[in-house]
This record gives structure tokens, C-alpha cells and sequence, in this order.
């Protein structure tokens, strides 16, 4: 399709809960990109692939959080033991090129997650 | 490591009047590229335009133009004419190498 398709829009979860969330890429982008965004400020970087491998997870907490994109399946990023703090809108977005190019990326339209 | 600064918090222009938001960047990279996006209050992510670090001329898209002054490290964003619906929130953002970093964004309201 032509828009990156994220589910669910919304998701509560206890403290302590595992949340998981799920990005379907626009067909022929090969590079998937997840953004935390806190309070509508500014984004922090998680992770991107490339197909279904690890681009760059420099942003990623690696103790709770995990992400996958693989073949044929939703890309997903997962949240163990969710904390207060994780309480945000997760945007994922595709591209048809790494980072620096005249395409931009194009944005799914979030998951707010809530943790109580 | 890249870097991104939007000194403004909010900014207010008149309706049909021009406006410029200020955006400042660092790194590393030789080769990088340069973006603006659109959050209005719904929040969606809009791209608005993009400027390559080797691009000789300055970005224009419709009312949006990109001020891009490589020895400054400076790329603001000038909406011309501006409309009602340009009220939203406005993110400067450097790309290179495998990721996109933004800035904490400038909130424009633009009145009637």
C-alpha cells in the first residue's frame, strides 16, 4: 500500500506489562526507521532496518526494548517490562533510502502508548 | 554525531505574511541531507522538503523554501504567504549515514 500502516492506535498497558507494536512498510521501501516521541517534542532515534536486518540501534534501550522486521510480517517493536517513562507516541516510518536523500520518510500515524 | 537546534518555542506570524524558522545543525559527515516536517495538531508526520549538504541552490517546494548556508550550518525554513493551516508544529531534521535525527521542533501559529 501507499501508507505505512501502524497498529494498534492506541495501547494501555500496566506497569510492568509487555506492549507490543506493529508497522507495516510501505511495498518496495526496503528501510523501516522507529521514533519515540514524548509530549509532542522532539523524536528519539530507536532503531532502523534495512530489509530485515539491524541498521542502527543506537537509540534503543536494549535492556526492555526489542524490535524485528521479517520477511512477509509486520515489523514490530517490543516493550518487556514496560516503565511510566515508555509512555509515548511511537511513530514508524519507510523509506526508500537510508537517510540522506530527496525522498524523506514517510510516516505511519503512531501508536500512543500509555502505561499506568 | 549529529546534532540539531531549533532555538525558537513557538513563533507567531500574520496570516499572508512570510515567515522563517531557524534551524542549526552539526556533524560530521561530508554528505548529509537536510529535512523539514509538518506536525499539525492531529499528528501526523508530514515531509515538507529536503536539501542535499551538495546541492548548490536552495530547496523550494510550492510556499516552502529552505535557506541553506553550508558555512553556517544553517538551514531555515521560509514559508511564504502564509495560511491558516500552516499552524502546526515544524521539525528540522539531518539525515546521514543509517538514521534521521530532529530537532525539539518550533511550534508556529499563524493568525487571522
Amino acid at each position: 500500500g501507499e501508507e505505512v500502516a501502524q497498529t494498534p492506535k492506541h495501547l494501555v498497558r500496566g506497569e510492568g506489562q509487555k506492549a507490543k507494536l506493529y508497522c507495516a512498510p510501505i511495498k518496495g521501501h526496503s528501510y523501516v526507521f522507529w521514533y519515540q516521541q514524548v509530549l509532542k517534542n522532539e523524536f528519539k532515534f530507536l532503531i532502523s532496518f534495512q530489509n530485515e536486518n539491524v541498521f542502527d540501534e543506537t537509540g534503543m534501550p536494549k535492556e526492555r526494548f526489542s524490535a524485528k522486521c521479517l520477511p512477509n510480517s509486520p515489523c514490530s517493536l517490543e516493550i518487556q517490562a514496560t516503565k511510566l517513562e515508555d509512555s509515548a507516541v511511537y511513530f514508524c516510518a519507510s523509506s526508500q533510502s537510508r537517510a540522506a536523500s530527496n525522498y524523506g520518510y514517510t510516516f505511519g500515524s503512531g501508536t500512543r502508548l500509555t502505561v499506568v | 554525531a549529529q546534532k540539531i537546534t531549533q532555538t525558537q518555542p513557538g513563533m507567531f506570524v500574520q496570516e499572508k505574511e512570510a515567515v522563517t524558522l531557524d534551524c542549526t545543525y552539526d556533524t560530521s559527515d561530508p554528505s548529509y541531507g537536510l529535512f523539514w516536517y509538518k506536525q499539525p495538531s492531529s499528528g501526523e508526520m508530514i515531509f515538507l522538503i529536503y536539501q542535499g549538504s551538495y546541492d548548490q541552490q536552495n530547496a523550494t517546494e510550492g510556499r516552502y523554501s529552505l535557506n541553506f548556508q553550508k558555512a553556517r550550518k544553517s538551514a531555515n525554513l521560509v514559508i511564504s504567504a502564509s495560511q491558516l493551516g500552516d499552524s502546526a508544529m515544524y521539525f528540522c531534521a539531518i539525515g546521514g549515514g543509517f538514521k534521521t535525527i530532529f530537532g525539539a521542533g518550533t511550534r508556529l501559529f499563524v493568525k487571522a
